[in-house]
């Protein structure tokens, strides 16, 4: 079974600080993904990796960067904070670019 | 750019009724469709997917969704729902080649007693 983790389930941090969301698979994947989920819009893509040290933009990458140092780990960093970036954050990998395969989840509060 | 409606926000059932949650897709020459499942408090499973071959796909546990071309449409349908069902819905789609997955807003399956 493909498990992809990540590290909290509920964070909650205050306007202004360095938030980092770590994504790891086990499944030795070359494709990685971040997106935030909020209601009534669906999932948008933040970033995505197809390789080690490789980032491309998504849809909605303003406000966020990403670190990819090793195949199984891609992080997600919120250089600052910000009230409107309380969302679900979901990770996903796959082999292929077709089935993805997604963490639980972080559910992020900013206050 | 792909994009993916799904016109229902919310489907309210009641157990053992049939349901069909609609999706449709903007024309391409060739999609990948997928179904994924959302449980509270969880990440998205992959429901069924149709890559090519058969327009009719079928999950394990008795959902089916049928690939029709012609009215770019991706419904998923269940003839007998359960308690169990009651979950979030996400139609997405994928173009060929290297192109990213496109999601739907999500539709919230409710299923009662």
């Amino acid at each position: 079974d493909v498990k992809v983790t990540q590290s909290s389930r509920y964070l909650v941090k205050r306007t202004g600080e360095k938030v980092f969301l770590e994504c790891v698979q086990d499944m030795d994947h070359e494709n990685m993904f971040w997106y935030r989920q909020d209601p009534g819009l669906g999932l948008r893509l933040i970033y995505f990796s197809y390789d080690v040290k490789m980032k491309e933009k998504g849809d909605i990458p303003e406000g966020y960067s990403v670190s990819r140092e090793k195949k199984e780990r891609f992080s997600l960093i919120l250089e600052s904070a910000s009230t409107n970036q309380t969302s679900m954050y979901l990770c996903a990998s796959s082999w292929s670019l077709e089935t993805q395969y997604f963490g639980p989840g972080t559910r992020l509060l900013v206050l | 750019a792909q994009s993916v409606t799904q016109l229902d926000s919310q489907v309210p059932v009641f157990e053992e009724a049939p349901v069909e949650l609609r999706c449709n897709y903007s024309s391409s020459v060739s999609v990948y469709l997928f179904w994924y499942v959302q449980y509270p408090n969880q990440g998205l499973q992959l429901l069924l997917k149709y890559l090519s071959g058969s327009t009719l796909v079928e999950s394990i546990n008795g959902f089916e969704a049928e690939f029709n071309k012609s009215q770019t449409s991706f419904h998923l349908r269940k003839p007998s729902v359960h308690i169990s069902d009651t979950a979030e819905y996400f139609c997405a789609v994928k173009g060929t080649g290297f192109q990213k997955l496109v999601f739907g807003t999500g539709t919230r399956l409710l299923v009662s007693p």
